[in-house]
């Protein structure tokens, strides 16, 4: 079974531009959730969605959006982009079924965003 | 307060011999999930090993067990016979209740570096 895959790999982009991320989840799993990591705050939640629907959101400005398809593909969107949004931006799927305190999240390699 | 807890920044292991990465949690949940992710400098998160709160015996994958002490709130990470290849970043993650919204927390990371 294929792993979680994002696109793209690398990215560079200016201060002011916007910027769309892709992540497509393991096949069956319709949780997915976005991570920023950073050397200063590490790994923060962003949000996590299920079945098209937000259904948790970490601290994060309004310029960090998201959606899901009907296939589970997810889409994080940045606006505004910032010098501090540079980082890795990780995407993990997982079933999304009840006790999910139970469930292991499988990530993707990630995609590295740098702001000029 | 943080929710995990990794004291140790860096650690060296010997090849071949046994590592062990410390974790310290803290939740009010009965219910929480224990993880835990090695990345290496690729990016990847990849997923070894699950311990539930309600699991009574440690859990081991492989090379890899964790030593559940419910009591004082910490889940350590052994590596036996460490490999070159196991040289990474290891994240101790938790997923909380319905409380918490089933957020996946991650602690700051220790970077094991082993030595031949």
């Amino acid at each position: 079974k294929a792993g979680v895959t994002q696109t793209p790999r690398y990215l560079i982009k200016t201060r002011g531009q916007q910027v769309t991320l892709s992540c497509s989840p393991i096949s069956g799993h319709r949780s997915v959730s976005w991570y920023q990591q950073t050397p200063g705050q590490g790994l923060q939640f962003l949000f996590e969605y299920f079945s098209e629907t937000q259904r948790n959101k970490g601290n994060f400005p309004g310029r960090f959006s998201g959606r899901q398809f009907s296939n589970s593909r997810s889409e994080m969107n940045v606006s505004t982009l910032e010098l501090g949004d540079s980082a890795l931006y990780l995407c993990a799927s997982s079933l999304g079924q009840a006790a999910r305190f139970q469930e292991t999240q499988y990530f993707g390699p990630g995609t590295r965003l740098l702001v000029l | 307060a943080q929710k995990i807890t990794q004291t140790q920044p860096g650690m060296f292991v010997q090849e071949k011999e046994a590592v062990t990465l410390d974790c310290t949690y803290d939740t009010s949940d009965q219910s929480y999930g224990l993880f835990w992710y090695k990345q290496p400098s690729s990016g990847e998160m990849i997923f070894l090993i699950y311990q539930g709160s309600y699991d009574e015996q440690n859990a081991t994958e492989g090379r890899y067990s964790l030593n559940f002490q419910k009591a004082r709130k910490s889940a350590n990470l052994v590596i036996s016979a460490s490999q070159l290849g196991d040289s990474a970043m290891y994240f101790c993650a938790m997923r909380e209740g319905a409380g918490s919204n089933y957020k996946l927390t991650f602690g700051k990371g220790t970077l094991l570096t082993v030595n031949p």
